[in-house]
């Protein structure tokens, strides 16, 4: 089946500090996105982007389809931005996504 | 409304009971997913409602499972027979077609415990 792997599992950073989420994925893909899932359990939608950049204010996030990953940059990183990322692939004809297994963000003032 | 909404946000039950968990996709989405989100397996596809097609049911876990979308709107997913291992959060999303570029939207979840 499809494989969907992000990294780091795990990140901390100071407030004010900037990173990059990668997710690598073992299949070409029709759809990608990136969530954020909110201490409330609630997943946001960050970007769909199965391929190209996006930026939407200090976020941005690219995928380079022909290598099969995906980054996600956050900068000048808030408390707020605290949870956990996942990137999402589906492929084929349907859309439903595989989840990868997150990374879990927290920031600290 | 806004968003899509599901209800309960939390369900209690005991095993051996049926439940039914609701989803309101996104006003004008033609699509609908299930999805739950718990410790061991992480978030995993259960099933999928696009207009007035056959749903894929692929991801569901057990014949104990169903799902149905009324009028092509709100969904409701029944559990019968729970069992502590269905102890989860299921999340819903509706999204514009289904197909093509289209983008997922999710609901706040319910989070159901099986005692």
């Amino acid at each position: 089946g499809i494989q969907v792997e992000q990294s780091p599992p795990d990140l901390i950073l100071q407030e004010g500090a900037n990173s990059t989420l990668r997710c690598n994925f073992s299949d070409s893909v029709n759809n990608l996105q990136w969530f954020h899932q909110n201490p409330w359990g609630q997943l946001i939608n960050l970007f769909y982007i199965p391929s190209g950049t996006k930026q939407n204010g200090r976020l941005s996030a690219t995928t380079v389809a022909t290598e099969r990953y995906s980054l996600l940059y956050i900068s000048s990183s808030q408390t707020t931005d605290s949870g956990v990322y996942f990137c999402a692939i589906s492929t084929g004809g349907g859309n439903k996504l595989t989840f990868g297994t997150g990374t879990q963000l927290k920031v600290e003032l | 409304g806004a968003g899509v909404s599901q209800s309960p946000s939390n369900k209690v039950t005991e095993k051996g009971k049926d439940v039914e968990l609701r989803c309101d996709p996104i006003s004008g989405h033609t699509a609908l997913y299930w999805y739950r989100q718990s410790l061991g397996q992480g978030l995993e596809f259960l099933i999928y409602f696009q207009g007035n097609s056959a749903p894929d049911k692929s991801g569901l876990p057990s014949d104990r499972f169903s799902a149905e979308r009324t009028g092509g709107s709100v969904s409701t997913l029944t559990i019968q027979r729970t069992q502590q291992e269905d102890s989860a959060v299921y999340l819903c999303a509706s999204s514009l077609s289904g197909t093509g570029p289209d983008t997922q939207y999710f609901g706040p979840g319910t989070r159901l415990t099986v005692l």
